[in-house]
C-alpha cells in the first residue's frame, strides 16, 4: 500500500535553532513530491515540488531535498513566524496526491 | 485576485440533516478537488471535478455524498443524512489545468460539526 510518513509529529525549537523534518514514502512510481505549509484554520499553502532524487529547492529559510525514499525539509535559523504544520504529499498517478499527517513545528522566541 | 473561496467556514448540523459546502475556485481555474481532513491525519482525496464533469470520485463514499461543478457557479459538496463520523474539515483546492495540477491552491476549509 502506498504510504507517506512524516516525522517527527511535532517539533519545538528555539528561535535560530536549525533542524530538519522528514517525509518518507513508498510508492511504485513517484511523479512528484510536494511540501505545503498549513497554518491553523487555513488551507495548505504550496512551498515546493521535487521530481527526482538529488533535486533541491530553497525558499528563504527553507530547503527541500529528495532521495529515492525520502525527502527532508531543512529549516535554517527559524523565526516564530515559521511556526506551522508542514505537510508532505506524493503524486503517483496523473493527479492524485497521497498526504502525510504533517509535522507541527513550533518556534519559540 | 481572490483566492479559493469556501463557505461556510463553520457548519453545524444535527444527525440526519443535509450539509452543503460551497467552493469557488480561483479565477481562471477549471479544476476542483475536494479533500477531507481529520485532526492528526493527512488530507484524504474525495473527488476531482472539471466544469460539468466528475473526473474521479473514487475517494468519496458512494452513499450520501455527491459533488458537482456546474457551468455557472461554485462547486458543491453535498452530504445527505449526516452522521457524527462526517465531522471533519473539508478543503477545496483548484488548479488551472491538468498540466499544472501539481500546484494546488486551497481554500480555508469548511469545518463541519455533526451533533
Amino acid at each position: 500500500e502506498d504510504q507517506v510518513t512524516q516525522s517527527p509529529e511535532a517539533l519545538r525549537l528555539q528561535e535560530g535553532e536549525s533542524s530538519s523534518l522528514n517525509c518518507s514514502y513508498t510508492v511504485s512510481g513517484l511523479r512528484g513530491l510536494f511540501w505545503y505549509r498549513q497554518d491553523p484554520g487555513k488551507g495548505p499553502e504550496f512551498l515546493f515540488t521535487l521530481y527526482s532524487a538529488g533535486e533541491e529547492k530553497e525558499k528563504e529559510r527553507l530547503k527541500a531535498t529528495l532521495t529515492k525514499k525520502e525527502s527532508f525539509l531543512h529549516i535554517t535559523a527559524p523565526k516564530p513566524e515559521d511556526s506551522a504544520t508542514y505537510l508532505c504529499a506524493v503524486q503517483e498517478g496523473n493527479y492524485q496526491l497521497i498526504w502525510g499527517a504533517g509535522t507541527k513545528l513550533i518556534i519559540k522566541p | 485576485n481572490a483566492g479559493v473561496m469556501q463557505n461556510p467556514r463553520h457548519l453545524v448540523r444535527r444527525r440526519g440533516q443535509e450539509a452543503r459546502l460551497r467552493c469557488s475556485p480561483m479565477k481562471g481555474h477549471s479544476h476542483v478537488y475536494w479533500y477531507r481532513q481529520l485532526p492528526e491525519e493527512g488530507l484524504k482525496f474525495m473527488v476531482y471535478l472539471q466544469k460539468e464533469n466528475i473526473i474521479d470520485e473514487s475517494g468519496m463514499p458512494k452513499e450520501r455524498f455527491s459533488a458537482e461543478f456546474p457551468k455557472e457557479g461554485p462547486s458543491i459538496l453535498r452530504i445527505q443524512q449526516v452522521v457524527r463520523g462526517d465531522s471533519a474539515a473539508y478543503f477545496c483546492a483548484s488548479s488551472p489545468g491538468q498540466e499544472n495540477n501539481e500546484k494546488l491552491f486551497f481554500g480555508s476549509g469548511t469545518q463541519l460539526s455533526v451533533l
